[in-house]
């Protein structure tokens, strides 16, 4: 099956800094998606990106499908943003996860 | 806008006992994943429904099984739980030749 991995596992930041979080995957996609699952568990869609950039707020996203990889971009971070990003590749809606990445942010 | 709807939001139950999700998707949402998201891993595909028949399944044991009904809507029943069922159960949904998943809140399910 598809591969996901997600870098660099974890991540520390201090308020205010930027981040990039990176996704590789192994196979052709049409579907890839990035989101925030926060400390109550809950999976927070952020991006449906299979190709190209994509912006929301403080938050952008970037797919180069022909190499395989996705950039999630995190500027001017806040505690809220503290959690684990997961980004999710597949076939239509059936998603395959990668481990995620653990991101705190201190005040 | 109207969410994936999951119940309950939170189950304990004991060792051996039966347990039933339910998972409202979206309106005009016709088809249905569910996940399985057991402590500090990541989300797996469990099974998939489309327009009432199942379209795709992955690792799911076969104490679980699953359908969705004419409404939409689906319940996951899993039976003889053992404690390593314990988990996050997401439902997703999409629409008709939609690829973007959305996720409900999930259920918490603890097994003791």
């Amino acid at each position: 099956g598809i591969q996901v991995e997600q870098s660099p596992p974890d991540l520390i930041l201090q308020e205010g800094a930027n981040s990039t979080l990176r996704c590789n995957f192994s196979d052709s996609v049409n579907n890839l998606q990035w989101f925030h699952q926060n400390p109550w568990g809950q999976l927070i869609n952020l991006f449906y990106i299979p190709s190209g950039t994509k912006q929301n707020g403080r938050l952008s996203a970037t797919t180069v499908a022909t190499e395989r990889y996705s950039l999630l971009y995190i500027s001017s971070s806040q505690t809220t943003d503290s959690g684990v990003y997961f980004c999710a590749v597949g076939a239509n809606s059936k998603l395959t996860f990668g481990k995620g990445i653990t991101l705190s942010v201190r005040p | 806008a109207a969410g994936v709807i999951q119940s309950p939001r939170h189950l304990i139950k004991e060792k051996r006992e039966t347990a039933t999700l339910k998972c409202y998707p979206i309106p005009r949402h016709d088809t249905v994943y569910w996940y399985q998201q057991g402590p500090g891993q990541d989300p797996q595909f469990l099974i998939s429904f489309y327009e009432k028949m199942q379209s795709d399944k992955g690792s799911i044991p076969d104490r679980f099984s699953a359908q969705q009904f004419s409404d939409y809507h689906s319940e996951l029943n899993m039976s003889s739980l053992e404690l390593g069922d314990s988990a996050l159960y997401f439902c997703a949904s999409s629409k008709q030749g939609g690829v973007e998943a959305f996720f409900g809140q999930g259920t918490r399910l603890t097994v003791v």
